[in-house]
Parts: structure tokens; C-alpha cells; sequence
């Protein structure tokens, strides 16, 4: 398999900061891909990295070692919208794209 | 239509029919791709198609046949389907199928289907 891992589910409260984390192989790595699903929708991308370190998008930040094979998705000043699927994407090759499970994130009042 | 719309949203089919799913992408894009998600799995590569030829076919049954007649429609025929095929199928599209730059790929809503 592609051995990426990620928590299954996580809570958090409206306003506050959360991490979530993904861990992957890096043989033959091409970039680390972010995407939020809402339940029933499509997933949206939401962030990318090749290099080591953070790109920052707003209130969503993303940061990847490679040597490592370690990222991670930050999400600041949680709103009630952000309750959604997290899957974190490895790229391999060309552009084919192996996702981890996702993790259900819960933003609470 | 705007992004990647695919029909049906919904199908429910028995063992022995046979159904067609469609993808299309109205991004001006040329390699689309077909993926499966079941529950508590993680989302699955399926086929690949860039500029209409078939790149990637990722240990899929036979019972599963894409068909991409040009750039924008992207088709995934179905038959003799078992129960544990029932899942959601997500289409998605991307510039090419280089992985140079950020080749973003931008999924349909998919086809929830369920086999009988």
C-alpha cells in the first residue's frame, strides 16, 4: 500500500487551533496535496507542498518534511463550516494522487 | 456548467445490469480521472486518461470500462457488478498528467452507487 496515516477523527472548538497531522513514504515522492470534503461533496483542494517547510493560505497552513515523510494541516480561528472530512494526498510520478483515510474533523460551539 | 459534473448523482443496479457513469469537465482540461471511495477507505485510483489515451489502470476489474471519447467526457461502463462495488465514484480533472507543478485535480460531486 501507499502507507499513509492519518487520525480518523478529531474535535476541536469554534475559534481555536488545530493540527492535523499525516505521515506517508517518500519513495518516489512528487508533493503532498491537502483536500477538505464536506459530507456528501466533492473535495476541494486546499493546499500542496514539495519542498520542506509551511505554505500559508489564509487561515489554513500546511507543512511537510520530507525527510521525514511527516506534514501536517494547521487550521486557524476554527469556524462551524470547517466540520469536515482532512485528506492528505501523496503524489507519486506523473499526477496520480494516493489519499490516506481522511480525518473527521468536529468543530464544536 | 461550471468545474466537473457528473451523472447520475445517485444509482442503485443489480448484479446483472449494465449501467454507464458520466464525467464531464468543462475546465478546458486533458487528463481526467476516475476514482472510488468507500466507507472508511481511503479514496482510490482507478484510471487515468490523458489527451483521450489511457495512462494508468490501477488493477481494476474488467467490469469496470472507462471510455474517454475526448478530453471533456469521461465514461466508466458497468456489469456484472458485485455488492462490494457499491461505493461513491469521483471524477476529477487536471491541466495534464504531468506532476512538474501544482496540476491541481478538481473533482465532481460524484455517483453514489449501490449494487443489489
Amino acid at each position: 500500500g501507499q502507507n499513509i496515516d492519518q487520525p480518523t477523527e478529531m474535535t476541536a472548538t469554534e475559534g481555536a487551533i488545530v493540527q492535523i497531522n499525516c505521515t506517508c513514504q517518500t519513495s518516489g515522492f512528487n508533493g503532498l496535496f491537502w483536500y477538505q470534503q464536506h459530507a456528501g461533496e466533492a473535495p476541494t483542494f486546499l493546499s500542496y507542498n514539495v519542498l520542506d517547510g509551511l505554505e500559508e493560505k489564509g487561515r489554513f497552513s500546511s507543512f511537510l518534511s520530507r525527510s521525514k515523510g511527516y506534514s501536517y494541516l494547521l487550521l486557524k480561528e476554527l469556524q462551524m463550516k470547517d466540520s469536515a472530512s482532512y485528506l492528505c494526498a501523496r503524489r507519486t510520478g506523473a499526477n496520480n494522487l494516493f489519499f490516506g483515510t481522511g480525518t473527521r474533523l468536529t468543530v464544536i460551539p | 456548467e461550471t468545474g466537473v459534473t457528473q451523472t447520475p448523482r445517485h444509482l442503485v443496479m443489480g448484479m446483472t445490469n449494465k449501467k454507464s457513469l458520466k464525467c464531464e469537465q468543462h475546465l478546458g482540461h486533458n487528463a481526467m480521472y476516475w476514482y472510488k471511495q468507500s466507507a472508511k477507505k481511503p479514496l482510490e485510483l482507478m484510471f487515468v486518461y490523458n489527451f483521450k489515451e489511457q495512462t494508468e489502470n490501477n488493477s481494476v476489474p474488467s467490469r469496470f470500462s472507462p471510455e474517454c471519447p475526448n478530453s471533456s467526457h469521461l465514461f466508466l461502463h458497468l456489469h456484472t457488478l458485485q455488492p462490494e462495488d457499491s461505493a461513491l465514484y469521483l471524477c476529477a480533472s487536471s491541466q495534464d498528467w504531468t506532476g512538474g507543478f501544482v496540476n491541481t485535480q478538481y473533482f465532481g460531486p460524484g455517483t453514489r452507487l449501490t449494487v443489489l
